[in-house]
């Protein structure tokens, strides 16, 4: 079975730095999706970004890009000019290609201070 | 914007009674998930549907809950009889297909065994 680990319990950023959250995956598979989802308090779970692990090339949505290491099996999500609005749990999730179960991490709780 | 619509919000139940929670997906969305979340976990999930099909269950509690979506569409998890450690966020998710395309999320049914 595919498993998520997310170290990071918790992390701490300043307003306008650059914070990198963790993320290692476990498979045998090679056709699978990554994903990084944000969860504000009391609000719904929304993504952030999602990689394809046929795609060499890392992922970049605005102010928030990816490091995949295929063989290294990581995905780490970084976040450049933090904002107060980024403040929230994030998860790492995985998903096999075809109908398959989205498995996801047991999140980093993202802290952002003035 | 379409959304995926989940009611109640918010419910309270003694130990022992049933409880029901309804998840109306976005409009043409074939996947549907729901998953259980604990306070400061990562989303556990309890069943998916491709259309009408259980595709994975594998985790649900079947001595006392159920899942059904009978028309492809809108669907209803009941736990029967709830247990205090049924305590959780219930959240349901939606998506076109699997694979690469991503799940939409609902603002969850929070869920209090007293």
């Amino acid at each position: 079975a595919q498993t998520v680990t997310q170290s990071q319990p918790e992390m701490s950023v300043q307003e306008a730095e650059t914070v990198t959250l963790s993320c290692t995956y476990d498979t045998s598979e090679s056709d699978y999706y990554l994903f990084w989802y944000k969860q504000p308090p009391s609000r719904q779970m929304i993504l952030v970004i999602r990689q394809e692990a046929y795609k060499q090339q890392n992922a970049t949505e605005n102010r928030f890009s990816v490091n995949f290491q295929k063989a290294a099996k990581s995905f780490s999500l970084k976040i450049s000019d933090s904002q107060l609005g980024d403040a929230a749990m994030y998860f790492c999730a995985y998903r096999s290609g075809g109908f398959q179960k989205l498995v996801f991490g047991t999140g980093t709780r993202l802290l952002v201070s003035p | 914007e379409a959304e995926v619509a989940q009611s109640p919000r918010y419910k309270i139940t003694e130990k022992s009674q049933a409880v029901a929670f309804w998840c109306d997906p976005i409009s043409g969305h074939a996947t549907l998930y729901w998953y259980r979340q604990i306070l400061g976990q990562g989303p556990e999930l309890l069943v998916q549907f491709q259309d009408e099909s259980v595709v994975d269950d594998s985790q649900l509690p079947k001595d006392r809950f159920s899942a059904e979506r009978l028309k492809g569409v809108d669907s209803t998890l009941k736990i029967q009889p709830a247990e205090l450690g049924d305590s959780a966020m219930y959240l349901c998710a939606s998506s076109l297909a699997a694979g690469r395309t991503e799940a939409f999320f609902g603002q969850g049914t929070r869920l209090t065994v007293v």
